[in-house]
């Protein structure tokens, strides 16, 4: 079956603008994470959003916002972007019941912020 | 809250040498522990996990852990390194800052070096 899909691959934005990610879990999974991978900081965790409604939240400014759509699939927003934005932003789905469930994630959007 | 902790940061082995990544946690309820690994400008694959049904944990590639509750450890062995072994190596506990079924908070990472 299909993996998680994320689009768009690369992004080039400049500061101050606003970008929207997207990330489609495989199907069936109703569970969709979002994290940031940086250099210094490494993998964070944004948010998760089950059956469309945000679940958990990691430590990160109001800027980052989510949705989850009726058919699982998920976008990601940030608004006022800073040049420290800049970063790899991976999605991972997963079935979404007990913990320990195994997530699996997809490639990857690298934004690049100017 | 929990933690993981990847002690080395870089670690190179010669090909067909024993590949020991070192993984300990913080956990204050029974964790759930992953190991994933991601090739460049890739997503993470899972290798292997651990979800308290065995201690000794085999996953793809010829790789396995092992989980020692008495010292909060989770290291990833291989017996012989291979040159498509070379990759950023990530442990990953389940139930962390987050918390949530699934969101996992993960160490800084180990990237292994294999030597020809």
């Amino acid at each position: 079956k299909a993996g998680v899909t994320q689009t768009p691959r690369y992004l080039i934005k400049t500061r101050g603008q606003q970008v929207t990610l997207s990330c489609s879990p495989i199907s069936g999974h109703r569970s969709v994470s979002w994290y940031q991978q940086t250099p210094g900081q490494g993998l964070q965790f944004l948010f998760e959003y089950f059956s469309e409604t945000q679940r958990n939240k990691g430590n990160f400014p109001g800027r980052f916002s989510g949705r989850q759509f009726s058919n699982s699939r998920s976008e990601m927003n940030v608004s006022t972007l800073e040049l420290g934005d800049s970063a790899l932003y991976l999605c991972a789905s997963s079935l979404g019941g007990r913990q320990g469930g195994e997530a699996f994630f997809g490639q990857g959007t690298r934004l690049t912020v100017v | 809250a929990q933690s993981v902790t990847q002690l080395g940061s870089h670690v190179s082995v010669s090909e067909g040498a024993l590949v020991l990544l070192r993984c300990n946690y913080s956990s204050s309820v029974p964790p759930y522990l992953f190991w994933y690994v991601q090739y460049p400008n890739q997503g993470l694959q899972l290798l292997l996990k651990y979800t308290s049904a065995a201690t000794l944990v085999k996953g793809i590639n010829g790789f396995e852990a092992e989980f020692k509750k008495s010292e909060t450890s989770f290291h990833l062995t291989k017996p012989s390194a291979h040159m498509s072994d070379a990759a950023e190596y990530f442990c990953a506990v389940s139930g962390g800052i987050g918390g949530g079924a699934d969101g996992l908070t993960f160490g800084k990472g180990t990237h292994l070096i294999i030597q020809p």
